[in-house]
């Protein structure tokens, strides 16, 4: 079955400091993975994906997100935080069991970046 | 403008009422969705369409109707109206390329109350 736990309901970082998001997934066979992002009254907007290649895959807004195969991890990450990045932060999984390449989504990772 | 709308975007209805909720497209996309949002536990796919002709139900389509008027059109219907149905509902759409890799386009949203 194809899932994915978003550990931390809430992230508090300090502008200017590093952040990180965390997600830890389970699929059969590759994992085909996502992160969408929140802000207040909108709707979600794709930030990246990592289908294959690289385990560092780079998305909008300087977000970066690290694939760890042998962690079942895909943690999201950005340098240098900014005020504005404070929104909510979902991963999500392609789910396979359909055949219709639907995806499954996280809890949310609420991120509140402090001035 | 939004090139995925949804109306309403707010409304409260009364337990057994009929309501629809409508969706629009201008991406030129073959698939559509509709999910809901709940507080802790993330986004839940209801049903989804490959095309006008191609209607599936998603995890939780029970209490839920859809209808595909056209490719650029797709309106979720709740018969009769529950107070565990007050949730945000959204309609995304991906075209069969971009399925591929998973990225859908996101509404504003519909938020729902049921008294």
């Amino acid at each position: 079955a194809q899932s994915v736990a978003q550990p931390e309901d809430q992230v508090n970082v300090a502008e200017g400091n590093p952040l990180t998001v965390k997600c830890t997934y389970s699929v059969s066979g590759n994992p085909y993975l996502f992160w969408y992002v929140q802000y207040p009254n909108r709707g979600l907007q794709f930030l990246l994906k990592y289908i294959t290649g690289d385990n560092l895959v780079k998305g909008s807004y300087g977000f970066e997100a690290e694939f760890n195969k042998s962690q079942t991890s895909f943690h999201l990450k950005k340098p240098s935080a900014l005020v504005s990045d404070s929104a909510l932060y979902f991963c999500a999984v392609r789910d396979i069991r359909t055949g219709a390449n639907n995806l499954f989504f996280g809890t949310g990772t609420r991120l509140t970046v402090i001035p | 403008d939004a090139d995925v709308t949804q109306t309403p975007r707010n409304r409260i209805t009364k337990t057994g009422k009929r309501i629809m909720l409508e969706c629009s497209q201008t991406k030129g996309h073959d698939r559509m969705y509709w999910y809901r949002q709940d507080p802790g536990l993330g986004l839940r796919l209801i049903y989804y369409s490959f095309d006008v002709k191609d209607i599936n139900k998603g995890e939780i389509s029970d209490g839920y109707s859809v209808s595909r008027q056209a490719q650029a059109k797709f309106s979720l219907s709740l018969e009769s109206a529950i107070p565990n149905q007050t949730a945000l509902y959204f309609c995304a759409t991906s075209d069969w390329g971009q399925a591929n890799t998973g990225e859908l386009f996101f509404g504003e949203g519909s938020r729902l109350t049921v008294l």
